[in-house]
């Protein structure tokens, strides 16, 4: 299986500060790369595919990067709707893997 | 808008079955290029994939449990389901199922289901 490798695993900043978290693969993936929102009690939220795409609904804020092993989510302004777990998840090969997740906390 | 919703026992004994059922409404579990996934979360771990239900029946499982996992459909209902044996308290996760396009990941979810493995 390809092991996803996110860094930090948490992170405080301040609401309008500009955050970037990282994702490593253990192998070459291509973009075959998704990044997922999720808060607490809820099913995580799809906001990145294909490394860069965004998806329906996500605000523009939101933009990923990357492409091979190594790939990043930048939130350009935070909001504070924006504290939350984000988890990243290779969609190139089955099983889709994912990363353990970066918990972004209010400074 | 498609909706899924989980559904079946919040606590199963160990060495049983876990069965879950998702019932899909506002699309086909028959149509369409998607994978209709089971994915869990044990308390505090990252998300597993455990398998899916292509739209034309076949499945595809993680190899990490394959030998203890079934996904089945009923297309008269729309639903699809997971049967997981021999439960220890490692299984105990949010179930969650959802529907997954090829390449992009899961993007619809159910609300996710708790399911405990005690005696």
């Amino acid at each position: 299986d390809t092991q996803m490798t996110q860094s930090p695993s948490s992170v405080s900043a301040s609401v309008g500060d500009r955050v970037t978290l990282t994702c490593r693969a253990s192998q070459d993936i291509s973009s075959w790369l998704a990044w997922y929102q999720q808060k607490p009690g809820k099913a995580p939220k799809l906001l990145i595919y294909t490394a860069s795409s965004l998806q329906n609904g996500v605000p523009s804020r939101f933009s990923g990067s990357g492409s091979g092993a190594d790939f990043t989510l930048t939130i350009s302004s935070l909001q504070p709707e924006d504290f939350a777990t984000y988890f990243c998840q290779q969609t190139k090969n089955f099983p889709y893997t994912f990363g353990q997740g970066t918990k972004l906390e209010i400074k | 808008q498609v909706q899924l919703q989980e559904s079946g026992p919040g606590l199963v004994k160990p060495s049983e079955t876990l069965s879950l059922t998702c019932t899909v409404s506002g699309g086909s579990i028959t149509t369409g290029l998607y994978f209709w996934s089971w994915i869990r979360q044990p308390p505090g771990k990252p998300l597993e994939w455990i398998g899916y239900i292509f739209y034309s029946g076949s499945t595809n499982y993680n190899p990490s449990l394959k030998s203890r996992v079934t996904i089945s459909r009923d297309t008269s209902k729309n639903q699809f389901s997971l049967n997981l044996n021999s439960v220890t308290a490692a299984d105990t996760a949010v179930y969650y199922c959802a529907r997954a396009d090829q390449g992009v990941g899961a993007t619809y979810w159910g609300q996710g289901t708790l399911v405990s493995v005690s005696s």
